[in-house]
């Protein structure tokens, strides 16, 4: 079964950091860029950040451009995103999720989500 | 950016009546990269349509996705019990990625 698992979610202070990781299994994760995004509670989808095939691009959202990383690593099927300097407006639950595609150019379209990752910011 | 508006905000239909949701983007979405997801409560959002008319895998034939440039359709043909949730649209072709706020559709 093609799927993704977050994990890593919780609470956090302003300020402060976390990291979410996205487990994948059921397809070849090295084929396909792989994308986080965000909702807050009650709220629409806001796109976060996506990431090449390889690793060698990324792209951010200007919200969290500087203070957010991604990064993955194919040998663990895995995808990682640091948050740092977290803010109460991060305050959603993160889904990862894959590429309907397997180009790294015409990106986005996103078949296979994860349940998500709820991360709250607050003091 | 390209911002997405969608509308209407929310509709009631019966079983079996015809959906039309609107969605019109501020500037030409580039190379028709415009997708469709249903979300329901609790749960990630769901596939349905990409390159503005490709339906995913799995999706019945009563979802289709049209348009180009800057005003796209979803149409459920036959709306059926299960279709309820809010349905967003989403650009891919240019940076950043964006999506609309989101049609509600509710099911009778």
């Amino acid at each position: 079964e093609v799927q993704v698992l977050e994990s890593g979610g919780g609470l956090a202070q302003p300020g402060g950091s976390l990291r979410l990781s996205c487990a994948a299994s059921g397809f070849t994760f090295s084929n396909y860029v792989i994308s986080w995004v965000r909702q807050a509670p009650g709220k629409g989808l806001e796109w976060v950040s996506s990431i090449s095939s390889r690793g060698l691009r990324t792209y951010f959202a200007d919200s969290v451009r500087g203070r957010f990383t991604i990064s993955r690593d194919n040998d663990k099927n895995s995808l990682y995103l640091q948050m740092n300097s977290l803010r109460v407006e991060d305050t959603a639950r993160y889904y990862c999720a894959k590429d309907v595609t397997n180009s790294d150019y015409d990106y986005g379209a996103l078949d296979v989500w994860g349940q998500g990752a709820m991360v709250t910011v607050s003091s | 950016e390209i911002v997405l508006t969608q509308s209407p905000g929310s509709l009631s239909l019966s079983p079996g009546e015809r959906a039309i949701l609107s969605c019109r983007a501020s500037q030409s979405v580039s190379g028709s990269f415009l997708a469709w997801y249903q979300q329901k409560p609790g749960q990630p959002p769901k596939l349905l349509i990409y390159y503005a008319s490709r339906r995913a895998t799995g999706i019945p034939d009563r979802f289709s996705g049209s348009g180009a440039g800057t005003d796209f359709t979803l149409t459920i043909s036959r709306l059926e019990p299960e279709d309820f949730g809010v349905y967003y649209c989403q650009q891919y072709g240019n940076s950043p990625l964006t999506f609309g706020g989101g049609t509600k559709v509710q099911v009778k």
